[in-house]
């Protein structure tokens, strides 16, 4: 049973437009969120999180967005650029010391 | 400053042969650690996780096992390796509820 998912396996995006992923949840005591951008062959960093007290977040060119009603968020990068082609991956994590969850990810391909 | 390693990068085992990562973190005290794998296609799957010294919580039945004999020291092993256990392990560190999690640059296992 995936907690979280990640519907759209790959998006390509052009340079200088808005890149959107996004994220569904089942799990409803899930109240924070994540995202992480991960190159080949390294390990996740993490861009940015947002708290479910929280509809929105913003860091710079990145965004993120919490629709707790439809248990959604998504990330919005603008604007896009080519070092910002990596795979995304959507986390959550609920009340109590609890690991997080990640969902399966989303390879970004921004081009020039 | 905090900083996770993980070693070795790359490893090359025979099936059958047992199998020892390691995972160490620096510049914090009684972290949560993790272990996860990335397998193609299957995004993050937690297999291990731990909020204190030999306290070790398992999420997927396996022939791995995980040990955390130090505060800020998480091993991953096994006896005998299939070739199933091939990918990409990673290691992560959080201080708790709500906060980010941060991962080790990784290591490419593949079992021949």
């Amino acid at each position: 049973d995936q907690q979280v998912k990640q519907n759209s396996p790959s998006l390509s995006v052009q340079e200088g437009r808005i890149s959107i992923l996004n994220c569904d949840y089942t799990n409803s005591m899930f109240d924070y969120f994540l995202w992480y951008k991960k190159y080949p062959a390294e390990g996740p960093t993490f861009l940015i999180s947002i708290s479910s007290i929280k509809d929105k977040n913003e860091d710079g060119r990145f965004t993120v967005f919490l629709n707790k009603s439809a248990k959604h968020l998504s990330l919005h990068i603008v604007p896009s650029q080519p070092g910002d082609s990596a795979v995304y991956f959507c986390a959550a994590s609920g009340s109590g010391n609890t690991p997080l969850v990640f969902g399966k990810g989303t390879r970004l391909s921004v081009i020039a | 400053s905090q900083t996770i390693h993980q070693w070795p990068a790359t490893l090359v085992q025979p099936v059958g042969s047992p199998l020892s990562l390691e995972c160490t973190v620096e510049g914090t005290s009684n972290p949560n650690l993790y272990w996860y794998r990335q397998a193609a296609g299957r995004g993050l799957q937690l297999l291990f996780y731990s909020v204190g010294i030999g306290q070790i919580s398992s999420e997927v039945p396996q022939n791995l096992s995980a040990s955390r004999p130090q505060d800020r020291q998480f091993i991953l092993s096994s006896k005998k390796l299939l070739l199933s256990d091939s990918g990409f392990y990673l290691c992560a560190w959080d201080r708790g509820q709500n906060t980010e999690a941060f991962f080790g640059q990784g290591t490419r296992l593949t079992v021949v």
